[in-house]
């Protein structure tokens, strides 16, 4: 399902570095969630945003942070890279409040594969 | 405060045997319950959910799970697995109203053929 999109799938970084995961949804959902995943700990949020105009921080928000562009789009940047950012990253989408699906069902992207040296 | 609990880290079992995945969750309401599948190099693809009426819950795949409040859990069942369903298996339990998710750590189910 390429419906949700993240660029790039996998990155190379040094410590102190700058860089940018980008999302990108064709779905028309409203929510956008970044996630990062560990081995053992699961996914945690990061950031989530329920519309252009609405940020929010998630569990696990230091180190990072987000730009919701427009709608299909949702950036997570890591200001200054360090190691133990090193990991798995996700997007998500939600569906749109009021649908008949129910609310919370979410749609994963591939993921990013983040290493910091 | 919601939680997730998945007890098994990994699970091995030969392909055409029965499968039971655990799932516990703490919550003060009725909340929302999903699996999720991730298989090696991908994304998470849902796997089912349940939001209320039928405590039994059909997915894709021939997965099923069922809603007990008495245990607060939510198992996920597979009569006959395949070798194609080795994969990582996440519960996750959401708050209504909140739309945010809190995963659990996940299950590694190894198939053996």
């Amino acid at each position: 399902d390429a419906d949700v999109t993240q660029t790039p799938r996998n990155r190379i970084t040094k410590t102190g570095k700058r860089i940018m995961l980008e999302c990108s949804q064709t779905k028309g959902h409203d929510r956008m969630y970044w996630y990062r995943q560990d081995p053992g700990l699961g996914l945690r949020l990061i950031y989530y945003s329920f519309d252009v105009k609405d940020i929010n921080k998630g569990e696990i928000s230091d180190g990072y942070s987000v730009s919701r562009q427009a709608q299909a789009k949702f950036s997570l940047s890591l200001e200054s890279a360090i190691p133990n950012q090193t990991a798995l990253y996700f997007c998500a989408t939600s569906i749109p409040v009021g649908s008949s699906e129910g609310a919370d069902t979410q749609y994963f992207g591939p993921g990013t594969r983040l290493t910091v040296l | 405060a919601q939680s997730v609990t998945q007890p098994d880290i990994h699970i091995t079992v030969s392909e055409g045997a029965s499968l039971e995945l655990r799932c516990n969750y703490s919550y003060g309401a009725t909340p929302y319950l999903f699996w999720y599948v991730q298989s090696p190099g991908q994304g998470l693809q849902l796997l089912l959910k349940y939001f209320s009426g039928d405590t039994l819950v059909q997915g894709i795949k021939g997965f099923e799970a069922e809603f007990k409040r008495s245990q607060s859990s939510f198992n996920l069942r597979k009569p006959s697995v395949h070798w194609s369903d080795a994969a990582e298996y996440f519960c996750a339990v959401g708050a209504r109203n909140t739309d945010k998710l809190i995963f659990g750590t996940g299950t590694r189910l190894q198939v053996f053929p």
